[in-house]
Parts: C-alpha cells; structure tokens; sequence
C-alpha cells in the first residue's frame, strides 16, 4: 500500500464550481498536514497548513483532516481560472523526519 | 522579498559532466532541502540539512552530493551526470525542522544528453 495516494486527475470544472480534491495515507504517524499549488513551470508554493484533525478555512478555500479515516481534502469554493493548478497533498510526522508528497492532482477551470 | 533562488534555471549538459546546481535562500532558515520531481512519480527528496554541515540522504540520493558550508546556501552536484538524472529540481527551505512548511524554488530543468 502507498504512503499517500492522490488522484491525479485532470480534473475539468467551470467556474464558479465547487471543487473537492482528496488524499489517502496509511500512516498514523502524520500529524501535520499541507496542501501546496503549483503552477505551470514553477515551483510548489504553501496553500494550507493543518495540525491534527479538523477543519481550516482561508477565503475560497477549506482544509479537512480525518485521522480517523486517514484522509484529507482540500475544497475550493467559487473555482476560478486562476485556479487552474496542480495540487499536491503533503504531510509530515511529529519530528519532522518524514515528509511525503502526493503526485498531485490536475485542476482545470474554465471560463 | 524572501525567496529561495535556484540557478540554473534551464541546462542541457552531457554525460559525464559534471554540474553545480546553485541554491539559496534568504529567509535565514535552518532546514533546506533538494526534490526531483518526474512525471507520475511526483517529488521525492533527493537531500535534506537540518542545520550548517549537517546533511542526511532522502529518498533518492545516488548520483548526487550536497553541502552545507553556510546557512543560506545548499548546492546539489552532479558529478558524474546520467540521462536517468533528467528531470526538474527543486530547492526549499523552511524555518525550522521540516514539518512541512516549505518555500521552494523556481525549479532547475536539467536535461542530460
């Protein structure tokens, strides 16, 4: 089984939608968790940061943790052609000797 | 402005040359570290530094070296390139150990003939 599993799309929506992008991990031991955006041709920049479980919301955007589950997801209201990014899920241990990226999923929204 | 500054940004090179990636940030942070990044593979961590002289393996370290002589610089070298080695690269930093926030680089394509 993968440390951390993301569908990596593409995902096409129209503006103005609401859009759920998702991440799997298996294990416990993560208890910081991020998702980052990276545009074509740049590097990754921070989107959202959590610790723990619960929710975390930042304008347009909402980040949700379930341990329980082990899963993680990132909603983006309104959706945007400015947008239109990859989205890589990361998360990291206590100790920060761990850090695990997704592969990133393809986000495209049209106008 | 704080940044992380990779160069070069773009290089074609030969097998067998061997190349310095440049790397730095001016944010004063502790940890710095090096991702390749390839299609369907995602990034996966080449090098990582906590602090000054202090360098560990990630999860792809074969074919590469790093140091860590000053705290805002961390160069990746290459010195014996292979054509495996093509890919885009990325430095990053963070204030602390890694736990995750990190500020990355433009990336450096590297395409190795």
């Amino acid at each position: 089984q993968k440390e951390v599993e993301q569908d990596p799309g593409p995902l096409s929506v129209p503006e103005g939608a609401i859009v759920s992008l998702n991440c799997t991990y298996s294990n416990s031991a993560f208890q910081y968790f991020m998702w980052y955006r990276q545009y074509s041709r740049k590097g990754p920049e921070l989107l959202m940061y959590t610790y723990s479980s619960g929710n975390k919301e930042d304008g347009r955007f909402t980040a949700q943790v379930d341990k329980s589950s082990k899963y993680i997801s990132l909603f983006i209201r309104d959706s945007q052609p400015s947008d239109s990014a990859t989205y890589l899920c990361a998360m990291a241990n206590q100790a920060g000797t761990a850090l695990i990226f997704g592969k990133g999923t393809t986000l495209s929204v049209s106008s | 402005e704080a940044q992380v500054t990779q160069n070069p940004r773009y290089l074609i090179t030969v097998t067998g040359k061997k190349l310095t990636v440049t790397c730095s940030q001016n944010m004063n942070h502790e940890y710095m570290s090096w991702y390749r990044q390839d299609p369907g593979l995602g990034l996966r961590q080449i090098y990582y530094s906590m602090n000054v002289e202090v360098t560990d393996k990630g999860d792809v370290p074969e074919g590469y070296k790093v140091s860590r002589k000053e705290k805002r610089n961390f160069p990746l070298i290459l010195e014996s390139p292979s054509p495996n080695q093509t890919s885009l690269y990325f430095c990053a930093s963070s204030l602390r150990q890694n736990t995750g926030e990190l500020f990355f680089g433009e990336g450096s394509r590297l395409t190795v003939l």
